[in-house]
Parts: structure tokens; sequence; C-alpha cells
């Protein structure tokens, strides 16, 4: 059974920084491409970063670029998400996701999501 | 970046109802499409992909049309389990973008 497990989030000050885990089990988590989307209460979903299955390639939304970092470690079958310079508007349910990939390519869309991690942005 | 507008943002229907949702693009996004579904407290989950593909173990009530800039997904006869919200996303570039969703509630 796959699953997607966040760790990491809570309260944190303006300009502050916080680091989330999304341990993977029940997949060749190599083989996947990641994501990590957030929702602001009572908003919509965000996607805010993602990589490739190696690690090599990764991407993100404009308004996290230069304060938000996306890794990976293979070995440890974990995703991560390193958060500096927060923000109030950072304030969301963060989740890992993980992106459909075949043998041959990555099909573009989440069909596993983890349970969430809230992190909250205020003094 | 692509804007994805999704109307209605709200809508009230009855089970049995035919219900649409429509999105739009800003750009045309081929058939990189995708929808889910969101309950609250709870992850979204996925039911369409490329814009008309079921995803496995989803109900056939649900289908998904559309391509360049214009999408629907219709629920053909609307079950009580599937009062939510529904978002699409785009992911035609490398800059993934979400609709703004819509919650679809009991009339």
């Amino acid at each position: 059974e796959v699953q997607l497990l966040e760790s990491g989030g809570g309260l944190v000050q303006p300009g502050g920084s916080l680091r989330l885990s999304c341990a993977a089990s029940g997949f060749t988590f190599s083989n996947y491409a990641m994501s990590w989307v957030r929702q602001a209460p009572g908003k919509g979903l965000e996607w805010v970063s993602a990589i490739s299955p190696d690690g090599v390639n990764t991407y993100y939304t404009d308004s996290v670029k230069g304060r938000f970092t996306i890794s990976r470690d293979n070995s440890k079958v974990t995703l991560y998400l390193q958060m500096n310079s927060l923000r109030a508007e950072d304030t969301a349910v963060y989740y890992c996701a993980r992106e459909y990939c075949s043998s041959t390519y990555c099909h573009r869309y989440f069909d596993y999501w983890g349970q969430g991690s809230l992190v909250t942005v205020s003094s | 970046d692509i804007q994805m507008t999704q109307s209605p943002s709200s809508l009230s229907a009855s089970v049995g109802d035919r219900v649409t949702i429509t999105c739009r693009a800003s750009q045309s996004i081929s058939n990189y499409l995708n929808w889910y579904q969101q309950k609250p407290g709870k992850a979204p989950k996925l039911l369409i992909y490329s814009a008309s593909s079921l995803h496995g173990g989803v109900p056939s009530r649900f289908s998904g049309s559309g391509s360049g800039t214009d999408f629907t997904l219709t629920i053909s006869s609307l079950q009580p389990g599937d009062f939510a919200t529904y978002h699409c996303q785009q992911t035609y570039n490398s800059l993934w973008t979400f609709g703004h969703g819509t919650k679809v509630e009991i009339k």
C-alpha cells in the first residue's frame, strides 16, 4: 500500500524557517517525481514545488523561489521542503504528492497524496 | 503562469442530478488537465487525468472532456458521497496551477 506521511509542520514566526519531511512507503520511491502542494485555510490548492525522480531537476512556483528548497534522499525514501524567510501568506496545510511515472516517463498527475502538515506563520 | 478559471465556485444539487463543472485555461494546454475531489479535512483524490481518462477505482458516473482551453467535469447522477470540492489542475508546462475549486453542496 502506497503511503506518504508528512511531518515537521508547526507554528513559526515571520522570517523563520521550517523543514517539512514526507516519508514514503509501499512503492519504489526513486522511480517517481514528487511535489509539494499547499492549501491556505479556506482556499484552493496551490502547487508549490516539484522534483524529478533522481533529484536533479527542481521546479518552484514564483512566490517561493529563492525561499523554499525541495530535495529528496532516495536512500531514506524521504522528500523534504526547506522553507526559509517564511511569511504569513505561507500559512497552509502542505501536502506531498506522488506524480505517477511509468517506466518511460512521468505522466503529470498526482495519484497519491499524504494527509498534510499544517504550517502556521504568525507572531 | 497559466491561469485556471473554474466555474461555478459553488453549486447546490440534489442526489440524482447531473452536474457539470467547467475549467478554462488562459492559454491552450492541450489535454494536460486533471480533476481532483476533496472532502473537508482530507487530501485530494484523483478522479480524471489527461482531460478524459478515468483514474482506477473511480465510478463511471464521473467523466471529463475538453482540450485546448475549455474543459468539463460531469457527474452523471450525483450520489451522497459526491458532495465535495472539485479542483482542476493544468500540467502543461513546468509550472503547474490549480483552479480555485468548485464546492458541490446538498440542495
